[in-house]
């Protein structure tokens, strides 16, 4: 059975500071790797999907990596801004196609 | 373009009260997803609509919990006699195909007194 873990559950960190996300996997037999945002109250945002054959993506400030023998992915945020603070959420899909949550890491950047 | 939409936002309802939870997913999107979210829990997947039929019902916490898909679009999940358990967000979720990229709705906030 599928396990995500995010470390670390939260992070504080101030403006302008590169910061590095860690998501982990039990089962490497993943289709894709996705990565949210959650602001509070409010649904996910899709911000990065990874296929099991990549090994990477970026969007913006945000750079994705996977690495499927190891179980691990990273969502790295450069140069931080307020408006990054929200909890991010890294899903693993299998073989049904449902995705597998991790429990989030809750990020607050600092002015 | 539309995203995905769920009706209502917040539902407050009395404990043993049964209610339907609406999710429209993009349109032509063939697949559709129910998940759940409690408070302090992470993301819990409930049911998987592939067209009209649900080929994995395997997260449904009890069978007081159904869903169904109509034309290949709309989805209702009800949940009969409410209890205060199933307080949470429930969150739907459609995509092209069971393998693209999943995008998600506002959520209904269910409450149960």
């Amino acid at each position: 059975k599928q396990e995500v873990t995010q470390i670390p559950a939260a992070l504080s960190v101030p403006e302008g500071e590169n910061l590095v996300l860690n998501c982990s996997f039990t089962d490497s037999a993943i289709y894709n790797l996705q990565w949210f945002r959650q602001d509070p109250g409010k649904g996910l945002t899709s911000l990065l999907l990874i296929q099991s054959s990549q090994r990477e993506q970026t969007s913006g400030r945000l750079n994705a990596s996977l690495d499927k023998s190891s179980g691990r992915s990273t969502l790295y945020i450069a140069a931080s801004q307020p408006g990054d603070s929200a909890t991010y959420l890294c899903a693993a899909k299998g073989s049904q196609g449902n995705l597998i949550f991790g429990k989030g890491t809750k990020l607050s950047v600092k002015p | 373009g539309a995203g995905v939409s769920q009706s209502p936002s917040n539902k407050v309802t009395e404990k043993g009260k049964d209610v339907e939870l609406r999710c429209d997913p993009i349109s032509g999107h063939t697949a559709l997803y129910w998940y759940r979210q409690s408070l302090g829990q992470g993301l819990e997947f409930l049911i998987y609509f592939q067209g009209n039929s649900a080929p994995d019902k395997s997260g449904l916490p009890s069978d007081r919990f159904s869903a169904e898909r109509t034309g290949g679009s709309v989805s209702t999940l009800t949940i009969q006699r409410t209890q205060q358990e199933d307080s949470a967000v429930y969150l739907c979720a459609s995509s092209r195909d069971a393998y693209y990229e999943q995008y998600f709705g506002p959520g209904t906030r269910l409450t149960v007194t």
